[in-house]
């Protein structure tokens, strides 16, 4: 079984804060990926990150880090200096390998940077 | 390049009523998926296909059917719409099992309200 969690629901921050966005994952596999998406509020999904389980490296761009770690189940998300463009919600999901693998979601952050 | 298309974009319809979501995409991928995104809920798979001529249930297929005639579409057809079913709809595509680094290719949405 795959499970995604989100334990925070809406984060809201002043504008030039840092904030990290947690995501913790289950899976019994070996072999899976790791995503982040920005939902702004236009509405489409759009596509920040992926992760392979074997590659535990952190990744940084621009403003935005992630820190994988396979020891405690987590991919969470750090956006620096935050602005207003910044709102939006965030899903990070789990991809399993196989035949009939999909993609699941966790439940999403709401992120709302203030001026 | 048009990825996926989703349409309608909106759409209301009254309790008992049916309609078809249709959704194509032009980029050959055999795997398909529908999710369903309710507020707080993140998303959830109604339905996928892995090739032409072959469907299979997600996590909330009641209430939907689907086909897939051809490998460019994947229509979504509700038959006795009900408010339960207020929702955003996303169809979605993949390569194969394992899609590439962006992960699957989203359709832009289509926002159903049943009154």
């Amino acid at each position: 079984a795959q499970k995604v969690t989100q334990a925070q629901t809406e984060i809201s921050v002043v504008e030039k804060e840092d904030v990290t966005l947690d995501c913790v994952y289950e899976t019994r596999d070996t072999t899976y990926y790791l995503f982040w998406y920005k939902q702004p509020p236009s509405g489409e999904l759009v596509f920040l990150i992926r992760r392979n389980s074997f590659d535990e490296q952190n990744e940084i761009s621009g403003r935005y880090s992630w820190n994988f770690q396979k020891s405690t189940s987590s991919f969470n998300f750090t956006i620096t200096a935050s602005q207003v463009v910044d709102s939006a919600v965030y899903f990070c999901a789990q991809l399993l390998t196989g035949a009939n693998s999909k993609l699941t979601f966790g439940k999403g952050i709401t992120l709302s940077v203030r001026p | 390049n048009a990825g996926v298309t989703q349409t309608p974009k909106f759409r209301i319809l009254k309790i008992g009523q049916s309609m078809t979501l249709q959704c194509t995409q032009d980029m050959n991928h055999n795997y398909m998926y529908w999710y369903r995104q309710d507020p707080g809920m993140g998303l959830k798979l109604i339905y996928y296909s892995v090739g032409a001529g072959i469907t299979d249930k997600g996590e909330v297929p009641n209430g939907y059917n689907v086909s897939r005639s051809t490998t460019e579409d994947f229509p979504l057809r509700l038959e006795l719409a009900a408010p339960s079913q207020t929702s955003v709809y996303f169809c979605a595509s993949s390569p194969s099992d394992r899609p590439p680094n962006y992960g699957y290719t989203f359709g832009s949405g289509t926002r159903l309200t049943v009154v």
